[in-house]
């Protein structure tokens, strides 16, 4: 089992609709939870990071995470085609070993006008 | 202006060969890594150095040597190009680990093709 699974895609929506991405990771020492997001040709970019469980909100886009059940959550309301790109789920631990940045395999998202 | 930059963007050599990559970062940071994205978008960490010193170094071929001259420099050199080897290669930079959050800032990549 890899350390950080994400959900295959890719991923097709209409403009507006309501997207959900989501990962499950199996060590218990991550502390932080990333979602970064890359568009195409481009680097990886920082979208939003929570501590530990709960949820953080930053205009239209909601992270959540729930470390009883080892699942993280990215919603993003409002779709817009600028949108388009693959969402990379992130998690590490506070030190040592687990300081390192584990990803998900990321996930392509189209948002179609 | 550019944060993190890398050089060059695209890499195209034959399988034997052997090339090297730069990276440069203008954010005072302590801390540099280098990441391999393969096809499928998978994003792996492959070394970090803090302070021109080795602090990650994953389970990658001996034929993948990192060097970094100075703080603000992250240079990956790879010997004896194979056909694996062809990905997409990110160098990032952070203020260094330590506990408390902190962003990894990522290069634009240098996309390396071997035939």
């Amino acid at each position: 089992q890899k350390e950080v699974e994400q959900d295959p895609g890719p991923l097709s929506v209409p403009e507006g609709a309501i997207v959900s991405l989501n990962c499950t990771y199996s060590n218990s020492a991550f502390q932080y939870f990333m979602w970064y997001r890359q568009y195409s040709r481009k680097g990886p970019e920082l979208l939003m990071y929570t501590y530990s469980s709960g949820n953080k909100e930053d205009g239209r886009f909601t992270a959540q995470v729930d470390k009883s059940s080892k699942y993280i959550s990215l919603f993003i309301r409002d779709s817009q085609p600028s949108d388009s790109a693959t969402y990379l789920c992130a998690m590490r631990g506070w030190s040592g070993a687990n300081s390192k940045l584990t990803f998900g395999k990321g996930i392509t998202l189209s948002v179609r006008p | 202006d550019t944060a993190v930059s890398q050089t060059p963007k695209y890499l195209v050599t034959q399988m034997g060969n052997d090339k090297s990559i730069k990276c440069e970062q203008n954010l005072g940071h302590d801390t540099m890594y280098w990441y391999k994205q393969d096809s499928k978008k998978f994003l792996k960490i492959m070394f970090s150095y803090n302070n021109k010193e080795l602090i990650i170094n994953e389970t990658v071929p001996n034929r993948f040597s990192p060097k970094s001259p100075d703080k603000a420099h992250l240079n990956l050199h790879i010997n004896s190009l194979e056909l694996g080897d062809s990905a997409v290669y990110f160098c990032a930079s952070s203020q260094a680990p330590g506990q408390g959050f902190y962003e990894q800032y990522f290069g634009p990549g240098t996309r390396l093709t071997v035939t």
